[in-house]
């Protein structure tokens, strides 16, 4: 069966702290993606990695996927209150770029 | 460019009637997903179209729910009869060069 499973499912941090977003998935794969959903909001893609071994980083977020241990991370640095949003880690399993499976999402809340 | 456009953005029905969806992809987008969002089952693919061919449509819940892709440039899903299960934040998304781009979303209320 196709998983992908995102821990932890809620993160609350404090302004200026780091924690990091784990995605694991249950079958071979090297391509996961990265996306970032406001309330009410759609979905707004953040970062592609399509092979072992990629390291993305935009702003104070830094993503990186590990093919072999099936499992992706997104780092947050110093966190900002305008990261405040749920974050999702998508797989996709065909190796088409056709089809992708998201994780259960993490909602990060960033106090001031 | 203006992105993927979904209309309408909300939808409120009453249980039995025919709701439609509607999708217009990124132009030189060549796959085209239907997505729901629930809270209770998170983001599910109902279905996908490749060069405007459904490739896959093992996520559509039920024979209520159909979904077409009469040309490259529109989409749609229909639920007919429309349920309170059904209630969701339908999203359409286009992909080209390894990565997808999502609508703005259809929020659906079934009463």
């Amino acid at each position: 069966e196709l998983k992908v499973e995102q821990n932890p499912l809620f993160l609350s941090m404090q302004e200026g702290k780091n924690y990091t977003i784990y995605c694991n998935y249950s079958t071979t794969s090297d391509r996961l993606y990265w996306y970032r959903q406001d309330p009410g909001k759609s979905l707004e893609s953040l970062f592609v990695l399509l092979s072992n071994g990629a390291v993305k980083q935009e702003g104070r977020l830094m993503a990186s996927l590990d093919t072999k241990a099936r499992l992706s991370t997104l780092h947050i640095t110093a966190a900002v209150h305008d990261l405040s949003a749920t974050y999702f880690c998508a797989v996709d399993f065909t190796g088409t770029a056709s089809k992708l499976t998201f994780g259960t999402g993490t909602r990060l809340q960033v106090t001031l | 460019d203006a992105g993927v456009i979904q209309s309408p953005r909300h939808e409120v029905t009453e249980m039995g009637q025919e709701v439609t969806l509607r999708c217009k992809p990124i132009s030189g987008h060549n796959s085209l997903f239907w997505y729901r969002q629930t809270m209770m089952r998170g983001l599910e693919l109902l279905i996908y179209f490749n060069n405007n061919v459904p490739i896959d449509d093992s996520g559509m819940p039920e024979d209520r729910f159909s979904a077409k892709m009469p040309n490259a440039s529109f989409s749609t899903l229909k639920i007919q009869p429309s349920e309170p299960r059904d209630s969701a934040v339908y999203f359409c998304a286009s992909t080209r060069k390894a990565e997808a781009f999502f609508g703005q979303g259809t929020r659906l209320t079934v009463v």
